[in-house]
Formats: C-alpha cells, structure tokens, sequence
C-alpha cells in the first residue's frame, strides 16, 4: 500500500486560475514538506511543517500557501497560476525534523500550466 | 547558500561495468549527506545517508564516503546491473536546517 499519496497525479490548469494539490502520508511521521521539480531547476525545497506548524518558507512567492488540516495531511495551494508554475510538486516527510532525518518522498503530482 | 555539484549525465554503461558519479558539496556547517536514486514516475527514494565526516555509506553494492577535506561524496558501484538504470542524486542537508538541498541529479542508462 503506498504510504505517502498525492492526488491527482496530473493536473493541467489555465493560466491565473487556482489549484490545491493534495497530500497525505500513513507513515505516523511528524514533520512533512513540499518540494518542487521542474525542467529548468533541480528538486527544489519550498516547505516544512512540524506538528502541523509552519517551520521553514523557501518559496518567494505567498501565491503557494500550505493547509494542514489534519496531522497527516499537508495540501498546497497555489493561485494566480503562471505557466513557471509547471513542475512536479513533491510531498515528503519524516520521523521528525532535522538535518540528519531521512525524508521520504510521494509520487508526485504534475502540474501543467497552460 | 548550500549547493551540490555533480556529474552531469546521461551516463551510459554496459552490464558489469563500473559506476563512478562525482559529487561535491559547498556549505559553512557539518552537513548529512545522502545519495537519493529516482526511478520513473516515482518520487526520489534515500539509497543511503551518511551523518558524519570519514564515514561511508553503502547500500545495493553502491557505496560513498564523506570527504569532509575534498568536500565530496563519490557513489560508486563495481558492477552495475539494468536495473540500476534511474536518476541518482546526492544531497545535503546543513545543521540548524530542515531541508535537503539537491544536486541537478545524473541519468544513468545500463544496457544488457
């Protein structure tokens, strides 16, 4: 069974509308994060819950806003899409945070901006 | 800020060959350094991690060591298989942080 999942696994959208990229993970971990891969940048960090709190914000932009609405669950929001937005969008977690915890990372869900 | 440098790809070897991909780290603290390996249409996987400096880390016959000196952790592996054919890529992750920072990754391609 997968533990971590992301929905839907493609996602094409029209430029300036609005998105939420779903995650949850059954892995009983604590700290969960998003990361991004585009064609242009390697994987990217963009963000890192603990306890359902924000802890680290690498993304420039507030048009990216993270809701945990349960323990094991960390969505993404994105509006006023742009066709830069295109990229897989990575959902990972750990046991807890820390630089020496192994993060484990979901399928990912592949956006497309038209 | 942190970066990861290393080999740019594709690499492409034949079955029972030698794998060497170069990775170099540039950061101010004592990071955890890791090989993560990216099979198609799935998230990246941890192939091994290593946490501290001299040591080495091994997993499915491949294997690095932290050169905290040459700041470099080298994946090798002495004789690839087809099935190793995926993305690899080594990364870091600095104390006081809770993000790991990634290399470009380097494709590499085994032919039977």
């Amino acid at each position: 069974d997968p533990k971590i999942i992301q929905k839907p696994k493609y996602l094409v959208a029209v430029t300036g509308s609005e998105k939420i990229l779903i995650c949850e993970q059954y892995l009983g971990h604590n700290a969960m994060y998003w990361y991004r891969q585009s064609a242009k940048k390697p994987l990217e960090f963009m963000f890192s819950y603990s306890y359902q709190k924000l802890m680290d914000n690498q993304t420039a932009s507030s048009r990216f806003q993270p809701q945990s609405s349960k323990k094991n669950h960390l969505d993404l929001q994105i509006t006023a899409l742009k066709p830069d937005d295109s990229a897989t969008y990575f959902c990972a977690s750990s046991q807890d945070l820390g630089y020496y915890a192994e993060q484990f990372f979901g399928p990912g869900t592949r956006l497309t901006v038209l | 800020g942190d970066s990861v440098t290393q080999t740019e790809g594709p690499v492409t070897l034949s079955e029972g060959t030698s794998l060497t991909v170069n990775c170099s780290y540039e950061t101010k603290q004592y990071p955890t350094l890791f090989w993560y390996v990216q099979y198609p249409g799935e998230g990246p996987q941890l192939l091994f991690k290593v946490p501290k400096a001299n040591e080495k880390g091994s997993n499915r016959g491949f294997e690095a060591t932290y050169n905290k000196e040459a700041t470099s952790f080298h994946l090798q592996k002495a004789s690839v298989q087809e099935s190793d054919s995926a993305v690899y890529y080594c990364a870091l992750s600095d104390q006081g942080t809770n993000k790991v920072v990634f290399g470009t990754g380097t494709r590499l391609q085994v032919l039977p």
